[in-house]
């Protein structure tokens, strides 16, 4: 079955405490991308990946970290976090980007909590 | 940045009734996705708009895009419970081949009622 899969669902830690959110898609794609979504604010893109070794900054970046060493995995690193990073948070993969008919497909989402 | 605004944000009709949502920019896109989002679940794509002026049927919901590629509507007919969920459009930004990836509204949370 054709899906993107993050990992942890749910985690709830403390201030400064390094973590990593994985997420793994089996379709292939070159496009990878992680999102957070806030109430009042929707869904704002983090870094992004056009492919293996190449990342770029979203919109939100500051405080977050990624990296693309293989085609399927993009983890998403909070160095130190902090109580503002407490969000619902998306990996999306899509083939490529471009050309209006790359849908995204977005795994079930990881809520994070810092305390 | 390219904005997106979506109206209304929140919405709550009774089951039969029609609905339109919006999504309206004063940026071009290059095309427009609609995706649909059910708690506990990342967004699914509905569909996708290309071109200026295009109208796209999925069953009870209707999707247009605005002529300039500025704005797009959803439509929905005989509104049903099961269409309950959180309503996003996203924008392709245009230039640079869509590397920045999509720029998405708010959402419209609409809740229909049996």
């Amino acid at each position: 079955e054709a899906q993107v899969t993050q990992n942890p669902r749910y985690l709830i830690t403390v201030t400064g405490k390094k973590l990593t959110v994985t997420c793994s898609q089996n379709m292939n794609h070159e496009y990878m991308s992680w999102y957070r979504q806030d109430p009042g604010l929707g869904l704002r893109q983090i870094y992004y990946s056009m492919n293996v070794e190449v990342t770029d900054k979203g919109d939100v970046p500051e405080g977050y970290k990624v990296s693309r060493k293989e085609k399927r995995n993009f983890p998403l690193i909070l160095e130190s976090p902090s109580p503002n990073q407490t969000s619902l948070y998306f990996c999306a993969s899509s083939p490529s980007m471009g050309g209006g008919n790359q849908p995204q497909h977005f795994g079930d989402g990881t809520r994070l909590s810092i305390l | 940045t390219q904005l997106l605004e979506q109206s209304p944000q929140f919405l709550s009709i009774q089951e039969g009734e029609n609905l339109t949502v919006y999504c309206n920019s004063s940026s071009v896109f290059s095309s427009l996705q609609w995706y649909r989002q059910e708690p506990g679940e990342g967004p699914v794509l509905l569909v996708t708009v290309v071109t200026g002026g295009e109208v796209k049927k999925l069953k009870r919901l209707t999707f247009q895009f605005g002529d300039a590629r500025k704005d797009s509507s959803l439509h929905i007919t005989a509104a049903q419970p099961g269409d309950t969920g959180l309503y996003l459009c996203a924008g392709e930004k245009e230039g640079r081949g869509g590397a920045d990836g999509l720029t998405f509204g708010k959402g419209t949370h609409l809740i229909i009622q049996p």
